[in-house]
């Protein structure tokens, strides 16, 4: 079947620094992926989608890379700052379903 | 403003009660889905809906029922409901962009304790 792996563990940085997360992805390589942010009690929010067929995608502080070879996404945040402090969770569709990680929540320390 | 809303954001009920959950989208979306989050395993897709009238199960959907009758509105019925399915719960609505690709927008979530 296919899965979304993401490290459930927090990811601790300091302001300024870069963060960088992980989403593994088993089986076939999806037409793309989906980056989104929730804050504790929301609902997420859609950040950033990148295509099969593209290496790097970006969009201000963010940037987000795919290996299809590695069958990973890397997702960046640069030049962090407190208020990026959420749970970032990646995802991909199966014919008409979503499959979601189960995020990583990322605390960005002042 | 753009949205997706959902009814009621809290609710305590106990088991065997029914209850519905509603969802309500203005973007004119086709697609609509639910999903709920549980700690540690993250969000999973509960039922959703490529259009009015058609709807297929997601990764849990025992337990569950929807309808979409119409194209703005996606309600969750719990029939009898037990405390396993005590969770938060998101409607989410999308359709493809220009590009072919659509992205989704979650409503605000509906936190759900069945005693």
């Amino acid at each position: 079947s296919q899965k979304i792996e993401q490290n459930s563990e927090a990811l601790n940085i300091q302001e300024g620094k870069t963060a960088t997360l992980t989403c593994n992805y088993t089986n076939y390589s999806p037409a793309y992926l989906q980056w989104y942010r929730q804050d504790p009690g929301r609902g997420p929010v859609f950040l950033l989608l990148i295509r099969e067929n593209e290496k790097e995608k970006r969009k201000e502080r963010l940037k987000v890379t795919f290996d299809t070879t590695l069958k990973q996404s890397l997702f960046h945040i640069t030049a962090s700052q407190p208020a990026d402090s959420a749970t970032y969770l990646c995802a991909r569709r199966v014919t008409y379903k979503y499959i979601f990680g189960t995020g990583t929540r990322l605390k960005v320390l002042a | 403003e753009a949205q997706v809303t959902q009814n009621p954001r809290y609710l305590i009920t106990v088991t065997g009660k029914k209850l519905t959950v509603t969802c309500s989208q203005n973007m004119n979306h086709e697609y609509m889905s639910w999903y709920r989050q549980d700690p540690g395993l993250g969000l999973r897709q509960i039922y959703y809906s490529m259009n009015v009238e058609v709807t297929d199960k997601g990764d849990v959907p025992e337990g569950y029922k929807v309808s979409r009758k119409e194209k703005r509105n996606f309600p969750l019925i719990l029939e009898s409901p037990s405390p396993n399915q005590t969770s938060l719960y998101f409607c989410a609505s999308s359709s493809p962009s220009l590009a072919g690709v659509e992205t989704q927008y979650f409503g605000p979530g509906t936190r759900l304790l069945v005693l």
